[in-house]
């Protein structure tokens, strides 16, 4: 799989967007790019995942470039409990192992 | 929203002795695994469970450990003889293969 390249820490105000970015210049065609967060001890929750396309759900955005090295999840507007190390993963598709790195810790203060 | 359920929550066990971590998948899901956090650090692999055997594994799952889905539900990790160094956080997770994972809560293992 991919490597992937994230800052080791961020910091947002809270009611604003947090923009957390993830390079990924090694990626394959056939790898996704994933999104997890780990808030506190508690399990990685899943964000969002893309191949190419942006992405947008309930809880993010995820902002692929279009030669596919480097990718941004947005946070629209971060609250206190979006605190937590986001990861930046990048896998083929389909029950593959998900490998985590060390991740982004982004602090969210009011 | 399903999820998947860890038990115990927090275990406490002597070095050497052998303890089983239990886990309930998601019931549409068809990859299984275990993952640890040892407390500081990141999240590291352990193995993945698809079509009743392992599909993948770490170095970390060395012969003291071992999975086994005894029935229709359950997804079990066994360490063999703990040492002080298996002391962790223990995640299982599950998917049905085109999308995310769903984590557990976890187990948080004490070796004494």
């Amino acid at each position: 799989d991919a490597k992937t390249t994230q800052p080791p820490s961020m910091d947002c105000a809270e009611g604003r967007a947090a923009n957390l970015p993830c390079n990924h210049s090694t990626i394959s065609g056939n790898e996704y790019v994933y999104w997890y967060r780990q808030i506190h001890s508690q399990g990685p929750q899943y964000i969002i995942h893309g191949l190419k396309n942006n992405e947008t759900n309930e809880m993010a955005s995820l902002i692929i470039t279009e030669d596919r090295k480097s990718s941004t999840l947005i946070l629209p507007h971060a609250t206190l409990r979006d605190t937590a190390v986001y990861y930046c993963i990048v896998r083929v598709q389909a029950g593959t192992a998900l490998i985590f790195g060390k991740g982004t810790t982004l602090s969210v203060s009011s | 929203e399903p999820e998947v359920t860890q038990t115990p929550s927090h275990q406490v066990t002597q070095m050497g002795q052998e303890v089983i971590l239990r886990c309930v998948p998601i019931s549409n899901h068809l990859y299984f695994y275990w993952y640890r956090q040892i407390l500081g650090q990141k999240v590291e692999f352990l193995v993945s469970f698809y079509n009743n055997e392992i599909s993948e594994k770490s170095e970390i799952f060395d012969d003291q450990f071992s999975v086994e889905r005894p029935d229709g539900s359950n997804f079990t990790l066994k360490i063999r003889s703990t040492k002080l160094e298996d002391s962790a956080m223990y995640f299982c997770a599950s998917t049905p293969g085109n999308y995310g994972y769903t984590f557990g809560s976890g187990t948080r293992l004490t070796v004494v």
